[in-house]
């Protein structure tokens, strides 16, 4: 069964406006929550992530948001930039696990 | 060096053989994943390590596949009589507290 699900494979978003991906996960034990970046021929890159202690996180243009009842997360990214395109995954883990449950990925496209 | 890195980058290997692959972790990172990324798909975990010890092993999907890090540094995923649906991107990733860094993965195609 899918843990953690992206129902959007893809995306596409002007140049400028807001790009918004979203989660969806079904283990209530998930306790910190991550997104990741990823370019063709690399690997995941780290971007942004949030413990389930809290409901939002930022880090410059790059914005987490947590929904513990709804199991819901969603990275927002504002303004977006043509170098924003890549693929996102987000992953869960919950404590004592260590390994990461990744979601299958949304593709980002920033048309000019 | 800076980040993660993983050899071959690129591996081709006939059904049956054995194939063998490397990862060097970030120095003085404790914990090294491995995990195999199918395409269209997110990875999915194989195994993991806390210095030397391999404490969970639980992703590995049989027992052709198998997983060393005999002095807590450099890892290797060994796989043995290789099959199709061996084909994938496999990913090394290590962290010293939170975030896993990844490395650029070892891509094996099994004809």
């Amino acid at each position: 069964d899918q843990q953690v699900k992206q129902n959007s494979p893809s995306l596409s978003v002007q140049e400028g406006r807001i790009s918004i991906l979203n989660c969806d996960y079904t283990n209530s034990m998930f306790d910190y929550f991550l997104w990741y970046k990823k370019y063709p021929a690399e690997g995941p890159t780290f971007l942004i992530s949030i413990s389930s202690i809290k409901d939002k996180n930022e880090d410059g243009r790059f914005t987490v948001f947590l929904n513990k009842s709804a199991k819901h997360l969603s990275l927002h990214i504002v303004p977006s930039q043509p170098g924003d395109s890549a693929v996102y995954f987000c992953a869960a883990s919950f404590q004592g696990a260590q390994k990461l449950v990744f979601g299958q990925g949304t593709r980002l496209t920033i048309n000019p | 060096g800076a980040g993660v890195s993983q050899s071959p980058r690129y591996k081709v290997a006939k059904r049956g053989q054995d194939v063998a692959l490397r990862c060097d972790p970030i120095s003085g990172h404790v914990s090294l994943f491995w995990y195999q990324q199918a395409l269209g798909q997110g990875p999915e975990f194989l195994t993991y390590f806390q210095n030397e010890a391999q404490l969970d092993k639980s992703g590995l999907p049989s027992d052709r596949f198998f997983a060393e890090r005999p002095e807590g540094s450099v890892s290797t995923l060994k796989i043995q009589r290789t099959q199709q649906e061996d084909s994938a991107v496999y990913l090394c990733a290590s962290s010293l507290v939170g975030e896993q860094y990844f490395g650029p993965g070892t891509r094996l195609t099994v004809t």
